[in-house]
């Protein structure tokens, strides 16, 4: 069975302290793996996908890497603004069942960061 | 871009009554999916269609939930009759799938209470 745990489950940081997220995942063929950001009252929002081990991808103060066990979400410098729930989803590989696949996800990690 | 949109917002209803979700696709996407949300058990995915055919409902709780997409355009999630442990947050997500890269885009979410 896919299976998603995040790591921590809440954390809180000082402004301009930077730290990383760890989402570690086993699944029967990575497909590609997520990450979304929630704020509260709202529905996630997609940040990134990454399809390999080894592969980076960046936006602003966010830097999301992949290994073939785990993920991290690097925050660098963050901004009050950061504050919200990262949320990490995996997809497995197509099935014989052609169609749109699901995503697993792991129960998030609950970021603050004070001014 | 309208991006996906979900009515109600918000929805109080006593047990026992039927209660009906909404959700309308961002246009042009061919996947369609409906995700429970709570603090218990986070983000769980209860049903997806692929052109409008539902492909897995293995997510689906009991009898009582039934989803249906009459086109492309409109899908509505029902609960007859809701019980107070059905109070959730319920999002709705499309994507576009290909077999390529398939980002699920997600809704506001309707915010569900059970009386």
């Amino acid at each position: 069975e896919d299976q998603v745990t995040q790591s921590p489950e809440a954390l809180r940081l000082q402004e301009g302290e930077s730290s990383s997220l760890n989402c570690s995942y086993t699944v029967s063929g990575l497909r590609g793996l997520f990450w979304y950001r929630q704020d509260p009252g709202k529905g996630p929002e997609f940040l990134f996908t990454l399809y390999s081990a080894g592969e980076e991808k960046e936006k602003e103060r966010l830097k999301a890497t992949l290994t073939k066990k785990e993920s991290f979400l690097h925050i660098t410098a963050p901004k009050p603004e950061d504050s919200a729930t990262y949320l990490c989803a995996v997809q497995a590989a197509l099935t014989l069942i052609q169609g749109a696949q699901k995503l697993v996800f792991g129960q998030g990690t609950r970021l603050t960061i004070n001014p | 871009d309208a991006g996906v949109i979900q009515s109600p917002r918000h929805e109080v209803t006593e047990m026992g009554q039927e209660v009906t979700l909404r959700c309308k696709p961002i246009s042009g996407h061919n996947s369609l999916f409906w995700y429970r949300q709570t603090m218990m058990r986070g983000l769980e995915l209860l049903i997806y269609f692929n052109n409008n055919v539902p492909i897995d409902d293995s997510g689906m709780p009991e009898d009582r939930f039934s989803a249906k997409m009459p086109n492309a355009s409109f899908s509505t999630l029902k609960i007859q009759p809701s019980e107070p442990r059905d109070s959730a947050v319920y999002f709705c997500a499309s994507s576009w799938s290909s077999g390529g890269e398939e980002t699920q885009y997600f809704g506001p979410g309707t915010r569900l209470l059970v009386l």
